[in-house]
């Protein structure tokens, strides 16, 4: 099966700014979630939104899930250079088999 | 403290040298899982674990065995490692809730693996 896709690859923004990334994905879902990882570290999970939902906040975080196209997306509002990670979406059925896009890398500038 | 822990985080290894990359996790999590994270793929699933004694094979199983005798182990065996193994690995462990729900997963620090 394929991997789910992110877009955009790469994304530089100035502290301050909001970030937006899209995540596609391929296959029926009971949830997507979100991560963030730094620099090759272990992946600290940001937030789920569950297949019935269509928008989630949590923080600075803003979630939305558009099941009929099989997207979507994180707003990181407000960034601070803190933010700089690569963030990945993950696609998770119903018998435990997870889909993560290829990420998208953040850079936030002071 | 709640965590993943992986061993070895760093390994060198050599083309059909059996290995074993240790998982373990003290949060009583029924969900366990493997990846691999290669540049531009993203991560990809290898195995993953439901409960005990029951394992599942992900998107890239081949060339890797999992066993899953404890609720809190899951290693990741590589019979005949090969260079394509090489990787950095990432264990995942979750909480499962009746009726398929599947929660947070919490990753362990990586294992990066280098064959040659």
């Amino acid at each position: 099966s394929q991997q789910g896709e992110e877009d955009p690859q790469a994304l530089s923004i100035q502290e301050g700014e909001n970030a937006t990334m899209n995540c596609s994905y391929k296959t029926s879902i009971n949830n997507l979630q979100w991560y963030r990882q730094n620099s090759g570290r272990g992946l600290v999970h940001l937030i789920l939104i569950r297949s019935n939902e269509r928008e989630k906040h949590s923080g600075r975080l803003r979630v939305t899930l558009d099941t009929s196209k099989k997207s979507s997306s994180l707003l990181i509002t407000a960034s601070r250079a803190a933010d700089t990670a690569s963030y990945f979406c993950a696609g998770a059925d119903s018998w435990g088999k997870f889909q993560f896009g290829a990420g998208t890398q953040v850079v936030v500038t002071p | 403290e709640a965590q993943v822990t992986q061993n070895p985080r760093y390994l060198i290894t050599v083309t059909g040298k059996k290995l074993t990359v240790t998982c373990s996790q003290n949060m009583n999590h029924e969900y366990m899982s493997w990846y691999r994270q290669d540049p531009g793929l993203g991560l990809r699933q290898i195995y993953y674990s439901m409960n005990v004694e029951v394992t599942d094979k992900g998107d890239v199983p081949e060339g890797y065995k999992v066993s899953r005798k404890e609720k809190r182990n899951f290693p990741l065996i590589l019979e005949s490692p090969s260079p394509n193994q090489t990787s950095l690995y990432f264990c995942a462990s979750s909480l499962y809730l009746a009726g398929s729900i599947y929660n947070e997963q919490f990753f362990g620090p990586g294992t990066r693996l280098t064959v040659l």
